[in-house]
C-alpha cells in the first residue's frame, strides 16, 4: 500500500541550528514528492517539490529536500533554523499516473529554543 | 496569489444537526479537495471535485456529501453531525492541467469544527 512516513513526532533545535526532517514513502514508481508546512493556526503552504531531474530541490524560506532514490527518501533541510520556523511540517506524495490524491504524512512538530 | 477562503474559522455544532462548510477559490482552478486533519494521522482525503457537479470519493467519505454547483466554490456537507466527525477541515484547490497530478495544491486557513 502506498504510504509515507515521518518517524520523528516532534522535533526540538536551537535557533541558529541545521535541521533535518525525515521522510520516507513506499510507492510502486516514483511519485511527485512535496513538503508542505502549516504555521499555527494556518493552512498548508507548499515549500518545494520535486518532479524529476535534479534531486536536490531548493524551496522557500531558504529550506532543501533531497531526493534519494535508493532509500525511497525525500528529506528536507535547512542550514540554520529560526524561531519563525516553529511549525508543523508534512511531507506529501502523489503518483504520476494522474492520480490527484495527495497522501501524506502524518506531520513533524517543530519547536525552535531561543 | 491564489486565495481559499473557507466561511468559518471555528465552529462548534450539536450531534444530528446538518453542517454546511463552505469553500472558494478565486484562481479558476479545476480541482478542488476537502481533507480532515486530526493528530498523528496527518491530512485525509473527504472527496475531490475535477469539475462543476463532479466527484470522487477519498479515503474516509463515511459520513460527508459534497456539492459543487459553481467552479469556484465546493460545500462539504455534514448531513448529521457526530462527535467523532469533530476535527479541522481543510479545502484545498489546484489548477488541473493536463499534468494534474503534480499540481501544487493551495490550501484554505481550515475550519476547526466542534460537535458535541
Amino acid at each position: 500500500a502506498q504510504s509515507v512516513t515521518q518517524p520523528d513526532i516532534h522535533i526540538t533545535v536551537s535557533e541558529g541550528a541545521s535541521l533535518e526532517l525525515r521522510c520516507n514513502y513506499s510507492y510502486g514508481a516514483t511519485p511527485y514528492l512535496f513538503w508542505y508546512v502549516q504555521s499555527p493556526g494556518q493552512g498548508l503552504q507548499l515549500l518545494l517539490k520535486y518532479f524529476s531531474g535534479d534531486t536536490l530541490v531548493q524551496g522557500i524560506k531558504g529550506f532543501e529536500a533531497e531526493f534519494k532514490r535508493s532509500q525511497s527518501s525525500f528529506n528536507l533541510r535547512k542550514p540554520s533554523v529560526h524561531w519563525s520556523d516553529a511549525a508543523e511540517y508534512f511531507c506529501a506524495v502523489v503518483g504520476r499516473d494522474s492520480s490527484y490524491k495527495l497522501i501524506f504524512g502524518s506531520g513533524t512538530r517543530l519547536l525552535v529554543r531561543p | 496569489d491564489v486565495k481559499v477562503t473557507q466561511s468559518s474559522r471555528y465552529l462548534v455544532k450539536r450531534t444530528g444537526e446538518k453542517v454546511f462548510l463552505e469553500c472558494v477559490q478565486d484562481m479558476d482552478h479545476e480541482n478542488m479537495f476537502w481533507y480532515r486533519q486530526d493528530p498523528g494521522l496527518g491530512l485525509r482525503l473527504i472527496y475531490f471535485s475535477y469539475d462543476v457537479k463532479m466527484k470522487e470519493k477519498g479515503d474516509i467519505p463515511e459520513g460527508y456529501s459534497v456539492s459543487r454547483e459553481k467552479k469556484e466554490r465546493f460545500s462539504l456537507i455534514l448531513e448529521s453531525a457526530s462527535t467523532n466527525q469533530t476535527s479541522m477541515y481543510l479545502c484545498a484547490s489546484s489548477r488541473g492541467t493536463s499534468g494534474g497530478a503534480g499540481d501544487t495544491q493551495y490550501f484554505g486557513p481550515g475550519t476547526r469544527l466542534t460537535v458535541l
